[in-house]
C-alpha cells in the first residue's frame, strides 16, 4: 500500500529551465507535504514543505503546488543549476512521514 | 547543536551475526525515528519514539528487529542473525516538540552490508 508516489524515476533538464517534479498520494489525513533532497551517502536534507491547506507555497527557486482535489503535489525549480542534481523525495505527514520513492534529477549544464 | 548523529557510518557484517546501530538525535527533540532505504526506494517507516514510549512499529520491524531509547535521549537499532535482505541504508530522524514541519532533521545513515 503505497501512499505517497512519484511516478517518473528520472528527470533531465537543461541548466537555466524549470524542473518541474510530481508526487500523488492517496491518504486524505496527511496535515503537511514536504520535499527533501538527498544526496549519496547523506541523509535527506529538508527543502520545502505545504500545508494541506493552502495551494501553494514558494521559497527562492522552489515553488510547491498542491491540488488537494487530485491528490497531487508539484514540485518547481526554476532556474535550474547544476547543483540541483539529486534525488528529490516527497513526503507526506500524518504522525510520521511517509515517503515516496524520489525521482532522479539531472541537471545538464 | 550539530544535528541528529548516527554512528557507524558503514557496517559489513557476515550474514547471522547480530548489529547494532546508536543515533543521537537533536537534544531537544523528543521524537525519534527509524527509516530504512533500499537501492531505487525511498525511506520506509520502521519505528518511532515520543520520548523513551516506543509508539509505533512498521509491519517491516520483524522479530529479529529491536529498537530501544531507554533514556528518551539517544537510540539504539539491533538486528538479530542478519540477512543479506538487511542490506541497506538505516536512516534516524528527529523531531521537536511542536512538530514544526522544517524541524524533521535525518542523520547521514548507518549503510549496512550483510555478506
Amino acid at each position: 500500500d503505497q501512499q505517497v508516489k512519484q511516478n517518473s524515476p528520472s528527470l533531465s533538464v537543461q541548466e537555466g529551465r524549470i524542473s518541474i517534479l510530481n508526487c500523488d498520494y492517496t491518504n486524505s489525513m496527511f496535515d503537511y507535504f514536504l520535499w527533501y533532497k538527498k544526496y549519496p551517502a547523506e541523509g535527506p536534507t529538508f527543502l520545502i514543505s505545504i500545508s494541506s491547506i493552502k495551494d501553494k507555497n514558494e521559497d527562492g527557486r522552489f515553488t510547491v503546488f498542491l491540488n488537494k482535489s487530485a491528490k497531487h503535489l508539484s514540485l518547481h525549480i526554476v532556474p535550474s543549476q547544476p547543483g540541483d542534481s539529486a534525488v528529490y523525495f516527497c513526503a507526506a505527514r500524518a504522525e510520521k512521514l511517509t515517503f515516496g520513492t524520489g525521482t532522479r534529477l539531472t541537471i545538464i549544464p | 547543536d550539530t544535528g541528529v548523529s548516527q554512528d557507524p557510518r558503514h557496517k559489513i557484517t557476515k550474514r547471522g551475526q547480530n548489529v547494532t546501530f546508536r543515533c543521537d538525535p537533536i537534544s531537544e527533540h523528543n521524537r525519534l525515528y527509524w527509516y530504512r532505504q533500499t537501492l531505487g526506494q525511498g525511506p520506509e517507516f520502521l519505528t518511532y519514539f515520543q520520548n523513551e514510549a516506543q509508539l509505533e512499529k512498521s509491519r517491516l520491524l520483524s522479530d529479529r528487529f529491536s529498537a530501544e531509547r531507554p533514556k528518551g535521549s539517544f537510540s539504539t537499532l539491533e538486528i538479530q542473525r542478519t540477512e543479506q535482505g538487511d542490506s541497506a541504508m538505516y536512516l534516524c530522524a528527529s523531531s521537536p516538540p511542536d512538530r514544526k514541519i522544517d524541524g524533521y532533521t535525518f542523520g547521514s545513515g548507518t549503510r549496512l552490508t550483510v555478506v
